[in-house]
């Protein structure tokens, strides 16, 4: 099955800083590929997403870049805000398998003010 | 937020003692996830379903069972609940006539067992 890899565990930057999150994966018929925020107390929540026909996709400070020869894709944060402090998941899910998608172990950023 | 409601939110209970968490959606979508999330592991796919009373198991299946009798609820069993069943819970659902693979989370159910 499906194995992904998220580093590092804990990202600590400062406010305006730029933050990178990477992520391995292990199947090559992994297709789809969303990132999660998790707040404090809450339940993760889709931010950003990309498919493998796309290398790269935007949304305001955000950004996932992938690649996949390497089997790698990153989520990029920039001018980050004491509000981006959170757990964030990356996922692998292939659309010929079961759909279901294989998580990260998470990465908690924290973004000191 | 997606219409997914979990109840309850916190329990905490003995060793032993069947728990039943709810999930509850009101987006009418096909598949439905039980996940449990552990410090260092991440979210771990317990059960899931495709629709009503189809079920399969995920990764971490033993010691819970699912029921799903309507579109709308999903609920996990711990049939004698052990202290290596504290965690926290978390549904999710998704629709194929969208992306079958983007998931949308409930808040989460934390359980404690004693």
């Amino acid at each position: 099955g499906e194995n992904v890899e998220q580093h590092p565990s804990t990202l600590s930057v400062q406010e305006g800083d730029s933050a990178v999150i990477k992520c391995t994966y292990s199947d090559s018929a992994s297709n789809y590929f969303p990132w999660y925020k998790q707040e404090l107390g809450k339940g993760p929540q889709l931010i950003i997403d990309i498919r493998s026909n796309v290398g790269e996709k935007k949304d305001q400070r955000i950004a996932v870049t992938l690649n996949k020869t390497a089997k790698h894709f990153s989520l990029h944060i920039t001018e980050t805000q004491p509000e981006d402090s959170a757990v964030y998941f990356c996922a692998a899910s292939s659309s010929g398998g079961s759909y279901i998608p294989t998580f990260g172990r998470g990465t908690s950023l924290i973004v000191h003010p | 937020d997606a219409g997914i409601t979990q109840s309850p939110r916190h329990k905490v209970t003995e060793t032993g003692t069947p728990v039943t968490l709810r999930c509850h959606q009101t987006e009418n979508h096909r598949y439905m996830y039980w996940y449990r999330q552990d410090p260092g592991h991440g979210l771990r796919l317990i059960h899931y379903s495709y629709g009503v009373k189809d079920t399969d198991k995920g990764e971490v299946s033993d010691g819970y069972s699912v029921s799903r009798s309507k579109t709308e609820d999903f609920l996990l069993t711990l049939e004698s609940a052990t202290s290596s069943q504290t965690s926290v819970y978390f549904c999710a659902i998704s629709e194929e006539r969208v992306r079958a693979d983007t998931q949308y989370f409930g808040p989460g159910t934390r359980l404690t067992v004693l």
